[in-house]
């Protein structure tokens, strides 16, 4: 069946470092969408994909998707103490989503 | 009231007893989701309900595991004889289901406790 793989499971960085998620899917994907889960909470949907090669910003959160429509990443420059939790990719499959992993991100004490 | 709405939001019960989780979705959003999610993990798919079609159970992991969903609205899940495995948070989410744009909103969850 129809999977999302979604790297790395963790990512701990210094706050001011950037961070990055990566997303595969073993089949093409007509949209892919972006959730963030903060700590202790549920997730909350992001950003959505369309266009094959579409790039979107949320001010420090860069999405892409790739040409193919098989693979996209969350690129999140100068993390801060907001950014912390995980951020999940998932793409459609008849009205259901197919959710990758998630991805941690931890900043460093 | 415009968000998904869970009950119980916390619910200790002794192996061995049922439950009944409550998820009042979004009104107007005919899509409704139940999710587990295990401590530091991912969303397992549990049961999917469109319309008045019938449920994608495909997810459930044992047949302790029921939902119902009454009048297109309103979903109950029930967990059987529960087990210490069963400890999670059960996450439901809503749809609007629109073409080409299929986003879930999510309730606060119900963080189930089986001792």
């Amino acid at each position: 069946g129809q999977q999302v793989m979604q790297i790395p499971q963790y990512q701990h960085v210094q706050e001011g470092e950037d961070f990055t998620t990566y997303c595969n899917s073993s089949t093409t994907l007509s949209n892919i969408q972006w959730y963030k889960q903060r700590p202790g909470g549920h997730p909350v949907f992001l950003i959505q994909l369309v266009k094959s090669g579409e790039v979107k910003k949320q001010k420090r959160l860069t999405f892409q998707f790739g040409e193919a429509k098989k693979n996209s990443s969350l690129h999140i420059t100068a993390t801060q103490t907001t950014d912390v939790g995980t951020y999940f990719c998932a793409g459609p499959s008849n009205y259901q989503l197919i959710w990758g992993a998630g991805t941690k991100l931890i900043i460093k004490p | 009231g415009a968000g998904v709405s869970q009950s119980p939001s916390n619910k200790v019960t002794e192996k061995g007893k049922d439950v009944e989780l409550r998820c009042d979705p979004i009104s107007g959003h005919t899509a409704l989701y139940w999710y587990r999610q295990s401590l530091g993990q991912g969303l397992e798919f549990l049961i999917y309900f469109q319309g008045n079609s019938a449920p994608d159970k495909s997810g459930l992991p044992s047949d302790r595991f029921s939902a119902e969903r009454t009048g297109g609205s309103v979903s109950t899940l029930t967990i059987q004889r529960t087990q210490q495995e069963d400890s999670a948070v059960y996450l439901c989410a809503s749809s609007p289901v629109e073409w080409g744009r299929n986003i879930q909103y999510f309730g606060a969850g119900t963080r189930l406790s089986v001792l």
